[in-house]
């Protein structure tokens, strides 16, 4: 069966700081991966998704960037940390076909100070 | 941007009772879908319900899609109080870029 996993649960972290989340699926190929942020009481903005290996899409500007280096791995990162950086991380994946849904991870509660 | 959006943002009612959320959504759509989301979890998938379909069950769980008014609705008939949760809708035009609305908060009073 299918899991993906997403580390660490929670994190704080200093303005300036360095970022790094992990997320890494199991039990399929080449899936289609992504990773979500969601303010408190919000709904959910899409950030990034990856088709494939070293395939990275950018929704939003930012101050984040992701990576794929495998297929089943996809990480989040920043170099300097903003305040505004602040909120419930989440990756996801699905599989290449339009009628399945989301898997998502358990999240990374992230808050800069 | 936002393409879904929930109503109401949040539903109160008592155990046993039926509980109707809606969704309204602006473009062109290949699939909708119903997520839940507990409190500082990840989201669960419900249920996916396909642009040329008008409704679908599983479980306690209803929904019903009109293309044509651009809206969705779920229904949890004989609500617990384990549904008590946030859900989301979110639209899709392929396999990638799902769109989520802002969600209706579910409370189940015992």
């Amino acid at each position: 069966s299918q899991t993906i996993h997403q580390w660490p649960a929670t994190l704080v972290q200093p303005v300036g700081s360095p970022l790094s989340l992990e997320c890494t699926v199991e039990g399929t190929s080449n899936p289609n991966l992504y990773w979500y942020r969601q303010a408190a009481g919000r709904g959910l903005q899409l950030l990034f998704y990856s088709v494939g290996i070293g395939q990275i899409s950018s929704e939003v500007p930012q101050n984040l960037s992701a990576s794929r280096p495998q297929d089943r791995q996809f990480i989040l990162s920043s170099k300097k940390l903003l305040l505004s950086d602040s909120g419930f991380y989440l990756c996801a994946w699905n599989g290449q076909s339009a009628n399945y849904g989301y898997t998502f991870g358990s999240g990374t509660r992230l808050t800069v100070v | 941007s936002q393409q879904g959006e929930e109503d109401p943002q949040a539903l109160s009612i008592q155990e046993g009772e039926n509980a109707t959320m809606n969704c309204s959504y602006k473009t062109s759509i290949n699939n909708l879908q119903w997520y839940r989301q507990n409190s500082g979890r990840g989201l669960v998938h419900l249920i996916l319900i396909r642009s040329n379909e008008r409704e679908k069950h599983s479980g306690r769980l209803r929904v019903t899609l009109d293309t044509s008014k651009k809206s969705s609705s779920l229904l949890i008939t004989a609500s617990r109080a384990a549904d008590t949760a946030s859900y989301f809708c979110a639209t899709g035009l392929g396999a990638q870029k799902l769109v989520f609305g802002q969600g209706t908060r579910l409370t189940i009073n015992p």
